[in-house]
């Protein structure tokens, strides 16, 4: 089975930072990995596809960059609602489907 | 827009079988599969498995053998049940659509059920 790693597990950040978090694969899996954004007591919901493509609706601050087994998604300037746990998910060895540990971004 | 609600019982037996419906409103079952994902409490999310509309399913390796799914077209449902379920089973339970091979959206808002005698 494909592993994903985060880091970092968490972070601590202020609004209007640049924040980076990266996802790496223990195998190539190509561009097949997506990015979600939980908050708490609610579902995921879906940011970036495909490694890089914009969910429709989501902010532009919001990217997502990489191929093979490293990944990186940035938010480049925090707003307040950005505060959540964010999950890396590979879809390359389909139909096993699995996601990251998370990483948790809160207030400094 | 398309919406997926979870319902079922909040409180499972240990060696009692789990059973959670997902209904659909806004648009049809048709043409996507539909998986089911779980997250222990302050955990990740853990992929269950999915369901077409043919009724083929797919299932996670480490869930297959207690795991069913099925749909029912004519009731704009799917449903999933989880067969002798331990306190590690305890968990919220979401169902998502698949789109697109990989992409799980949009979400069910989630239920916990509780493994507990």
């Amino acid at each position: 089975d494909i592993q994903m790693t985060q880091s970092p597990s968490s972070l601590s950040a202020s609004v209007g930072d640049r924040v980076t978090i990266t996802c790496q694969a223990s195998q190539d899996i190509t561009n097949s990995l997506n990015w979600y954004q939980q908050k708490p007591g609610k579902a995921p919901k879906l940011l970036i596809y495909d490694a890089s493509n914009l969910e429709t609706g989501v902010p532009s601050r919001f990217s997502g960059s990489g191929s093979g087994t490293d990944f990186t998604f940035t938010i480049s300037s925090l707003q307040p609602e950005d505060f959540a746990t964010y999950y890396c998910q590979q879809y390359d060895n389909l139909p096993r489907f699995t996601f990251g540990p998370g990483t948790k971004l809160d207030i400094k | 827009q398309v919406q997926l609600q979870e319902s079922g019982p909040g409180l499972v037996k240990p060696s009692e079988t789990l059973s959670l419906t997902c209904t659909i409103s806004g648009g049809s079952i048709s043409s996507y599969y539909w998986s089911w994902i779980r997250q222990p409490a302050g955990k990740g999310l853990e992929w269950i498995g999915r369901v077409y509309i043919s009724g083929t399913t797919h299932y996670n390796p480490s869930l297959k053998s207690r795991v069913t799914m099925s749909v029912d077209t004519s009731k704009n449902q799917f449903s999933l049940t989880l067969s002798s379920v331990t306190a590690a089973d305890t968990a919220v339970y979401y169902c998502a659509r698949g789109k697109n091979a990989g992409r799980f959206d949009p979400w069910g808002q989630g239920t916990l059920v509780t493994v507990s005698s």
